[in-house]
């Protein structure tokens, strides 16, 4: 079985611009969760999506926006970049009481 | 959602077995407890998962005294590869509403 896929896996952009992040859970998961990794901070929750609702939303401003398609598929936007929004971004799929990591897409603001 | 204490940074020799305790003082009924690998620049990779007594598997075993309050991640013979950081997690994924918050973590170090 195909574990969670993530795209792009790099991406550069500069402040002021916004990106779309992809996630594929794995099939069957209906549950996606996205992260926020930075040296600083560490692992930070950003929002839960199940059955195309947001179920969860973390501590992040209104910058960070999300969705789930109806194959389950989730995409994350951030719009109006800041240098600090740098980071590894994570997806996480889950079924049940597992919760499995995609590989992440690194961002970096210049 | 419990809170987690864990060692921030540990050392070992390869070849010896690990322990790395997690505090969960306020565990809930439903919680169960799942710890988690990362290496750098990767997601993490479930590692175990149990509620109570001991778990085992392939790569660990997860040792949860009979109030809870704590969980032992056990490592047998550690390698170079096992240098990473682990995430004691507690909570229940079934719950609506429930979201995981991951602690600082316990960087192992594992030396030659």
């Amino acid at each position: 079985k195909a574990g969670v896929t993530q795209t792009p896996r790099y991406l550069i952009k500069t402040r002021g611009q916004q990106v779309t992040l992809s996630c594929s859970p794995i099939s069957g998961h209906r549950s996606v969760s996205w992260y926020q990794q930075t040296p600083g901070q560490g692992l930070q929750f950003l929002f839960e999506y199940f059955s195309e609702t947001q179920r969860n939303k973390g501590n992040f401003p209104g910058r960070f926006s999300g969705r789930q398609f109806s194959n389950s598929r989730s995409e994350m936007n951030v719009s109006t970049l800041e240098l600090g929004d740098s980071a590894l971004y994570l997806c996480a799929s889950s079924l049940e009481r597992e919760q499995f990591f995609g590989p992440g897409t690194r961002l970096t603001v210049l | 959602l419990a809170k987690t204490t864990q060692p921030i940074s540990m050392d070992s020799y390869e070849g010896q077995e690990v322990n790395i305790t997690c505090s969960h003082n306020n565990i809930a009924t439903n919680d169960y407890i799942t710890w988690y690998q990362q290496f750098p620049s990767q997601g993490p990779r479930f590692i175990i998962q149990g509620y109570k007594t001991k778990v085992t598997n392939e790569v660990a075993s997860l040792f949860i005294p009979a109030d809870r309050k704590s969980s032992t991640l056990s490592l047998p013979r550690v390698s170079l590869s096992d240098t990473a950081v682990y995430y004691c997690l507690v909570g229940d994924l079934r719950n609506y509403g429930q979201n995981f918050v991951f602690g600082p973590g316990t960087r192992l170090s594992v030396l030659p």
